[in-house]
């Protein structure tokens, strides 16, 4: 089974501060994706990570894959209050199924 | 639909007690999935359907869950002789199957409460 250990746990930020979120992992995946999960709601896919060292950018968020495809980070600059919410990172565990990471929990306090 | 619903959205049962949670996918949607999130985790993968197929039930914890998906569209998830240790949030997501990491929408979630 596939283990996706995301650090750190918890990040409470003040508003304008840059963050960087990691997920990792000792197996190979073919994608990685991340997801937002605010609460009372189910995740929402925010990027799919598929080809070693790819980066993505969506706005403010910067998305990277590892160059070995076993790790990913989560980069957001100039946070928000609105950033703040659940960080899941997940890759395919076989059978369409995704496995999580435990999450980072960021707080941006305005 | 708009997207995934399920309900309820709160569920507190008696230890001991029989629950059932819903779950309506995405209009057209052929895959199905039940995931299972503890309080502060990640959420945890419990079945997969495949139209009415139900392809891998790995996740699930005990002979006490069951779910089903008799006509290929709705989705239900039976928790029988319920547990304190079943309490959790139940998350229902449904994809349209065009690969191996194709997108998962999300339902809200039903947050089961044992007593």
């Amino acid at each position: 089974t596939q283990l996706l250990e995301q650090s750190p746990q918890f990040l409470s930020i003040q508003e304008g501060e840059n963050l960087t979120v990691y997920c990792n992992s000792s197996s190979v995946f073919s994608s990685l994706q991340w997801y937002r999960q605010e609460p009372g709601e189910g995740p929402v896919l925010l990027v799919t990570v598929v080809t070693g060292g790819e980066v993505k950018k969506l706005k403010r968020l910067t998305f990277q894959f590892g160059d070995a495809r076993k790790d990913s980070s989560l980069h957001i600059t100039a946070a928000q209050p609105g950033d703040t919410g659940l960080y899941l990172c997940a890759a395919a565990g076989g059978s369409e199924k995704l496995v999580f990471g435990k999450g980072t929990k960021l707080t941006v306090n305005p | 639909g708009a997207g995934v619903s399920q309900s309820p959205r709160y569920k507190v049962a008696k230890r001991g007690q029989d629950v059932a949670l819903r779950c309506d996918p995405i209009s057209g949607h052929v895959s199905l999935f039940w995931y299972q999130q503890a309080l502060g985790q990640g959420p945890e993968f419990l079945t997969y359907f495949q139209n009415e197929a139900q392809l891998d039930k790995s996740g699930l914890p005990s002979d006490r869950f069951f779910a089903e998906r008799p006509e290929g569209s709705v989705s239900t998830l039976k928790i029988q002789r319920t547990q304190q240790e079943d309490s959790a949030v139940y998350l229902c997501a449904s994809s349209a199957y065009r690969g191996e990491w194709d997108e998962q929408y999300f339902g809200p979630g039903t947050r089961l409460t044992v007593t």
